[in-house]
């Protein structure tokens, strides 16, 4: 079993690029988590996905979408990036209550 | 507002002896409880979770009580070994798999020889 995978590792883009992050559940997990890890933090809710619908998100901004696919892999895009946004981000895989974690993007923005 | 709290930056414990990580929360619909390990360039493991129908859960080294009157929790590690050094998460979540987790910032935990 391979685990909860990510990709790219990691990533630098500059101010107003847009991102695509993407995430390979665990096989067998039905739904998809998404956290920003800021340095010093614990990880923050973005979004989650199930059944290929956003079900929950958290306090982000429109510029974070994301979409889950037949396979249950997904994606998080981020447009029009600012600074601030440069933090590890945290896909995780669940079928029950407990998550899962990959082993993140590393996103810069400079 | 931090609605799970882990208080302590770091702790450092000598190897075999015990370490208490502490976590207070804020939401009173919270109802599951998880610890996360986290190791650097690696995502957070999960370690250990608690339902708030229970005051304890053992899992081997590893034990989690919930006192839901002062909404804190605690984990304990025992014996403590220098694998253990990582930093640890503390999550909640409200009415299970439907609900998002929040955590805290962490508390990273160095075993001293």
């Amino acid at each position: 079993d391979a685990g909860v995978t990510q990709s790219p590792t990691h990533l630098i883009k500059t101010r107003g690029q847009q991102v695509t992050l993407r995430c390979s559940p665990k096989s067998g997990h039905d739904t998809v988590s998404w956290y920003q890890q800021a340095l010093g933090q614990g990880p923050q809710f973005i979004f989650q996905y199930y059944e290929e619908e956003e079900r929950q998100r958290g306090n982000f901004p429109d510029r974070f979408s994301g979409h889950q696919f037949p396979n249950y892999s997904s994606e998080l895009n981020v447009n029009a990036l600012l600074l601030g946004d440069s933090a590890l981000y945290l896909c995780a895989s669940s079928f029950s209550l407990e998550q899962f974690f990959g082993p993140g993007t590393r996103l810069t923005v400079l | 507002d931090q609605q799970v709290k882990q208080n302590s930056p770091s702790l450092s414990v000598q190897e075999g002896r015990i370490s208490i990580l502490n976590c207070d929360y804020t939401n009173s619909m919270f109802d599951y409880f998880l610890w996360y390990k986290k190791y650097p360039a690696e995502g957070p493991t999960f370690l250990i979770s608690i339902s708030s129908i229970k005051d304890k859960n053992e899992d081997g080294r590893f034990t989690v009580f919930l006192n839901k009157s002062a909404k804190h929790l605690s984990l304990h590690i025992v014996p403590s070994q220098p694998g253990d050094s990582a930093v640890y998460f503390c999550a909640a979540s409200a009415s299970g798999r439907d609900d998002k987790i929040i955590f805290g910032k962490g508390t990273r935990l160095h075993i001293l020889p």
